[in-house]
């Protein structure tokens, strides 16, 4: 079975603080992808990366950015949290060339900032 | 601008019953549609899809139907089952470009009343 693992499940952090999101995947699978979700506006894409040090922005980069060191890890980084950032975040991966069929996606972090 | 809409944020039906969840797009590049499902505190799984060369998909009690000149596709469950309860999302993606981004409308939340 294909697992993707983000590396908390709650997260509680202060407004200016950089928080480090994680997530493994152990499927070989090129794309890795960030999403956040929110109420009434689905998962919105954050960024996204198909090879290991490649990224591309998604559709609401502004105040995150990403590292892709290894194939099998994606992290999601908030340079300065802020209250807006609140909101359950979801990693997913897939491989290269589906078209975006199943995408495997993490159990999600519920990040809370105060 | 919301490119993948889901207006209707809940729906209950009783088991046994049918339950139609709809979904609508404006990206006329959208060329691969995709159903997740997702119960609370799991990540989406995927469901089923549909290519746009196709205007039905069959899988079990699932079926989407797709409407290419309307811009629509529907998800139909029967006969509908207590865990068939979840929110779903409908997501489009548009091949070869974007490295396989996916799109994800704002989900249905739909109970199956026993």
């Amino acid at each position: 079975d294909v697992k993707v693992t983000q590396s908390s499940r709650y997260l509680v952090k202060r407004t200016g603080e950089k928080v480090f999101l994680e997530c493994v995947q152990d499927m070989d699978h090129e794309n890795m992808f960030w999403y956040r979700q929110d109420p009434g506006l689905g998962l919105r894409l954050i960024y996204f990366s198909y090879d290991v040090k490649m990224k591309e922005k998604g559709d609401i980069p502004e105040g995150y950015s990403v590292s892709r060191e290894k194939k099998e890890r994606f992290s999601l980084i908030l340079e300065s949290a802020s209250t807006n950032q609140t909101s359950m975040y979801l990693c997913a991966s897939s491989y290269r060339g589906q078209g975006g069929e199943k995408l495997f996606f993490g159990s999600g972090t519920q990040l809370s900032v105060l | 601008d919301q490119q993948v809409k889901q207006n209707s944020p809940s729906l209950s039906v009783q088991e046994g019953r049918i339950s139609i969840l709809n979904c609508d797009y404006t990206n006329s590049m959208f060329d691969y549609f995709l159903w997740y499902k997702k119960y609370p505190a799991e990540g989406p799984t995927f469901l089923i899809s549909i290519s746009s060369i196709k205007d039905k998909n069959e899988d079990g009690r699932f079926t989407v139907f797709l409407n290419k000149s309307a811009k629509h596709l529907s998800l139909h469950i029967v006969p509908s089952q207590p865990g068939d309860s979840a929110v779903y999302f409908c997501a489009a993606s548009a091949r070869p470009t974007s490295y396989d981004k996916v799109i994800f409308g704002p989900g249905t939340s739909l109970s199956v009343i026993p």
